[in-house]
């Protein structure tokens, strides 16, 4: 299948600040987007989507930004918690039907 | 309260020996799925089901087999023929294979004694 990379493999932010997590895919036929986090131990739990036909979404506390020209997503979340520390998937629809996932950035909120 | 829930947490398997996993939704998902997650790895898909007997190989299928007799099961048996199993796998489902908002479960940690 397509590759879903990620640009960075840790990323360590203090508590308050925003981070951004990058994504980049090499399918250009891409049209569907998800965010996924993942404590430790745990199983991943949804975030956000985005569609191929958008260029941003908003959650709560989090954001997604698509550029379809580079082929580059990212996640960003405002104002980081120590909650927030988990190991973050971007994933991509694939052809058939399921989903291709990024080999993830861990997150690490410090005090 | 709905969900997905996969047992055993952790599991041991001795060399040679088949294992299967359990993955029971009562979501009243459709599609089904099965991921595999090693040490710093994405996960990669290893079989998914759309619909009742019904599934199909994803990228790593040597070595597993699944079934999908009941909406609510999809077991994964982990064969002798799959050369590196220890693993942490994951079971998830969503409402149908068209909607990619994926439930997963709790995950099951196998490993080759």
């Amino acid at each position: 299948g397509e590759s879903v990379g990620l640009h960075l493999p840790t990323l360590s932010v203090q508590e308050g600040d925003n981070s951004i997590i990058n994504c980049a895919y090499s399918n250009s036929a891409s049209d569907y987007f998800i965010w996924y986090k993942q404590e430790s131990g745990k199983g991943p739990q949804f975030i956000i989507d985005i569609r191929s036909n958008m260029d941003k979404r908003q959650g709560q506390r989090v954001t997604v930004l698509l550029n379809k020209t580079v082929k580059h997503l990212s996640l960003q979340i405002a104002a980081t918690q120590p909650g927030d520390s988990a190991v973050y998937f971007c994933a991509e629809k694939r052809s058939g039907y399921a989903l291709n996932f990024g080999k993830g950035t861990s997150l690490l909120v410090t005090p | 309260d709905g969900g997905i829930t996969q047992s055993p947490k952790y599991l041991f398997r001795k060399e040679g020996q088949n294992v299967t996993l359990s993955c029971e939704q009562n979501l009243n998902h459709d599609a089904m799925y099965w991921y595999r997650q090693d040490p710093g790895q994405g996960l990669r898909l290893i079989y998914y089901s759309q619909i009742v007997n019904d599934f199909q190989k994803g990228d790593i299928a040597e070595g597993y087999s699944v079934s999908r007799e009941k909406k609510e099961s999809f077991p994964l048996t982990v064969t002798s023929a799959q050369k590196n199993p220890t693993a942490f796998y994951l079971c998830a489902s969503s409402i149908d294979s068209g909607n990619y908002g994926y439930t997963f479960g709790s995950g099951t940690r196998l490993t080759v004694v």
